[in-house]
């Protein structure tokens, strides 16, 4: 079965940007998908399609994709950006939605 | 406003059954695909199962086929999950989504979640 790997944890100061990787076999050729999920609440879409936000979701969040890592790139970050942030494709191979197992992004 | 509001679930015995259902309103249910995802306490999202606007697509994950069954009635815009023969390893928050277009979309509303607990 397909397997999305992501690091457990980045940190990073106010300010400064934050980059969260998606490992996969040939991922750039899925369309990725990711997801902010703050304590206690539901996900919340904030890229999908590789590189593109639903609306109300700010510029400095945004995505990409190619050969085996796609990667979620937040600018200027930002105490509220503190939260648990997942990849996921879908795997046509066996027709199953995949979600990477998470990253906590911590604000210093 | 879309909203998906969850409801069902609660404590069960391993090897029992229990329904979630999903109300869903502000959109056309009919025309988008849905999915449920789980979460257990502490861990990451788990895609449980997927099925198309019209119900002519179904997708299940390996750790629930054969036991959980989803459906949909277009009429009441609802979602259903059917789950029997319960471990304890269903234990989880239980989110209905609504998905953007085809599977590989993004999931972009999401319910408040349900939480299912398997114990003796």
């Amino acid at each position: 079965s397909y397997v999305l790997t992501q690091p457990p944890s980045v940190s990073v100061a106010p300010g400064q940007t934050a980059r969260i990787t998606c490992g996969g076999n040939n991922v750039g050729s899925k369309s990725m998908n990711w997801y902010q999920q703050k304590p206690g609440q539901a996900p919340v879409l904030v890229v999908y399609d590789d590189s593109d936000r639903p609306s109300g979701i700010p510029e400095r969040i945004s995505g990409s994709n190619s050969g085996n890592t796609a990667t979620l790139t937040i600018s200027r970050v930002e105490a509220g950006d503190e939260a648990d942030y997942y990849c996921q494709v879908w795997d046509s191979s066996n027709d199953h939605v995949v979600f990477g197992g998470g990253t906590k992004l911590t604000v210093l | 406003e879309v909203k998906l509001v969850e409801s069902g679930g609660g404590l069960e015995q391993p090897g029992g059954s229990l329904r979630l259902s999903c109300a869903a309103s502000g959109f056309t249910f009919s025309g988008y695909s849905m999915n449920w995802v789980r979460q257990a306490p502490g861990k990451g999202l788990e895609w449980v199962s997927y099925i198309s606007s019209s119900s002519g697509t179904i997708h299940y994950a390996d750790s629930v086929k054969g036991r959980f069954i989803i459906s949909r009635d277009n009429g009441k815009k609802s979602l259903f999950l059917q789950m029997n023969s319960l471990r304890a390893e269903d234990t989880a928050v239980y989110y209905c989504a609504r998905v953007q277009g085809g599977p590989a979309a993004g999931t972009d509303y999401w319910g408040q979640g349900k939480l299912v607990t398997v114990s003796s």
